[in-house]
């Protein structure tokens, strides 16, 4: 069975400041994506950025990047420049091919300005 | 691209009701849709998987009867909560899959719905 770990429940940055939120995962398969989505207030789900097993490069979206180690089997996203907007619930989550998505607990940032 | 719409966004209901929730893909042609509910401060739990044209499948634990799932088109799946009751409260999301792009195991999300029984 595949397992999402997030062991940040809470985070907390200055407005500005650089902040990784950490994830890990447990799946006996060698391919499979990784994603990061934010949940802000509204509780819409956005997709912030997704990882190909395959793809060693770490992917990156703009202020937000992530440190795939797939040995490690750790899974964490970096945002740079933290602004306000960027308040939410994160969480991590893994699929592999047709089965369902796996999500971790979620960990609630908070922006101080 | 990628848009999912649900309505209604909010819902009212008195127990023993029934209330019908709309997952709608805009721009792409789902065949496949889920459900999940999240109850407050806590992840999303996936209720069931739509596809289009046949049963759903749904996650242990999760009544069928109670929680009825039509996916009658490539764009529309329903979850229908059958004789509500206040315990079914909660805030219900969709999302879907977009076959037909390079991005086939990305799920699209919809707003959600947030429903309350009273």
């Amino acid at each position: 069975a595949q397992t999402v770990t997030q062991s940040q429940p809470e985070m907390s940055v200055q407005e500005a400041e650089t902040v990784t939120l950490s994830c890990t995962y447990d799946t006996s398969e060698s391919d499979y994506y990784l994603f990061w989505y934010k949940q802000p207030p509204s509780r819409q789900m956005i997709l912030v950025i997704r990882q190909e097993a395959y793809k060693q490069q770490n992917a990156t979206e703009n202020r937000f990047s992530v440190n795939f180690q797939k040995a490690a089997k750790s899974f964490s996203l970096k945002i740079s420049d933290s602004q306000l907007g960027d308040a939410a619930m994160y969480f991590c989550a893994l699929i592999q091919g047709a089965q369902k998505l796996v999500f971790g607990q979620g960990t609630r940032l908070t922006i101080n300005p | 691209g990628a848009v999912v719409s649900q309505h209604p966004s909010r819902v009212i209901c008195k127990s023993g009701t029934s209330v019908k929730i709309e997952c709608r893909s805009l721009d792409f042609q789902a065949t496949t849709m889920f459900w999940y509910r999240q109850f407050p401060k806590q992840s999303l739990m996936l209720m069931a998987t739509s596809n289009e044209g046949s049963k759903a499948t749904y996650e242990q634990g999760v009544e069928k009867d109670k929680f009825l799932i039509n996916h009658a088109s490539l764009t529309l799946s329903t979850l229908t909560v059958t004789s509500a009751h206040p315990e079914d409260s909660s805030f219900y999301i969709c999302s879907a899959r977009d076959w037909t792009s390079g991005l086939q195991e990305t799920q699209y999300f919809g707003p959600g719905t947030r429903l309350l029984v009273l």
